[in-house]
C-alpha cells in the first residue's frame, strides 16, 4: 500500500516485557514522528528522525524508550520493562522534508496495553 | 510548556448547529496545519494556511490563519453527526529548522442527530 504502515494493530503484555513497534513510512519520505495518544486525547510527541539528521529525542518520557530508524525508512519504537502507564496508542508520521511541505502522513497506530 | 493551546477540549452539540475551535499560541508559525481523527484511525489532514490572514474554506469549514501567524480558527457551519471527531491543530514554528510539528491538545467535538 501507498500508505504509512504500522505493526501490530494491537499488542498486550505484562508489566515488565519489554516491547517492539514497527512503522514503515511512505517510500521517499525523509521525516518520521512517533506519537504517544492516550484515550481521546491529543498527541504526545516521543522523537523526530529527518533525514541523517541526529533525532530529535526530546520527547521520550524516560529511558526505558528508545527508537531507531534503519536506512533512512523503518523505524523500530521500544518500550523496554512495560509499565501500566505505558499503555496507549502509538502513532507513527511521516512527511517530506520542509521544502515540499510538511503535512504528515499517519498509520493506524498500535495499541498498546500492558497487564 | 505548550506552544498551542486548543479551545474547547470538548464540545457537544445538535445537528444544525455552528462551532468555532480556536488555536492559540505566543509563538510565531510559518504554516498551520487542522488535522481531523476518527476513533481507531490516525489523523488525516484537512488544510495547511501559510499566510498571515488567510481564509480557507473546505466545503462547511472555514479556517483562518491570525494577521500575526500566531493563532488559527477552525469555525463548522451547520455541524453534522458525520463531523464528530477530534480535531487537531498543528504549526512549525519560525524558530525550527526542521520543520517539526507541534500539536495542540485537540478539540473532542460530538455532533447529536
Amino acid at each position: 500500500g501507498a500508505g504509512v504502515s504500522q505493526s501490530p494493530s494491537n499488542k498486550v503484555t505484562e508489566k515488565g516485557k519489554d516491547v517492539e513497534l514497527r512503522c514503515d513510512p511512505i517510500s521517499g519520505h525523509t521525516a518520521l514522528y512517533w506519537y504517544r495518544q492516550s484515550l481521546g486525547q491529543g498527541l504526545e510527541f516521543l522523537i523526530y528522525f529527518q533525514g541523517n539528521s541526529a533525532p530529535d529525542k526530546s520527547g521520550l518520557p524516560s529511558d526505558r524508550f528508545s527508537a531507531e530508524r534503519t536506512g533512512g525508512s523503518v523505524s523500530t519504537l521500544t518500550i523496554q520493562r512495560t509499565q501500566q502507564e505505558d499503555s496507549a496508542v502509538y502513532l507513527c508520521a511521516s512527511s517530506w522534508d520542509r521544502r515540499r511541505g510538511n503535512e504528515q502522513f499517519f498509520g493506524p497506530g498500535t495499541r498498546l496495553t500492558v497487564l | 510548556t505548550q506552544l498551542l493551546e486548543q479551545s474547547p477540549q470538548f464540545l457537544s452539540i445538535q445537528e444544525g448547529e455552528n462551532l468555532t475551535v480556536y488555536c492559540n499560541s505566543s509563538s510565531v508559525f510559518s504554516s498551520l496545519q487542522w488535522y481531523r481523527q476518527e476513533p481507531g484511525e490516525g489523523p488525516v489532514l484537512l488544510v495547511t494556511v501559510v499566510t498571515g490572514g488567510e481564509v480557507k474554506k473546505l466545503k462547511r469549514l472555514t479556517f483562518q490563519f491570525g494577521d500575526a501567524r500566531k493563532d488559527s480558527s477552525l469555525h463548522i457551519t451547520a455541524a453534522q453527526p458525520g463531523d464528530t471527531g477530534l480535531y487537531l491543530c498543528a504549526g512549525a514554528t519560525v524558530s525550527s529548522n526542521t520543520g517539526k510539528l507541534i500539536f495542540g491538545q485537540g478539540t473532542t467535538l460530538q455532533v447529536k442527530p
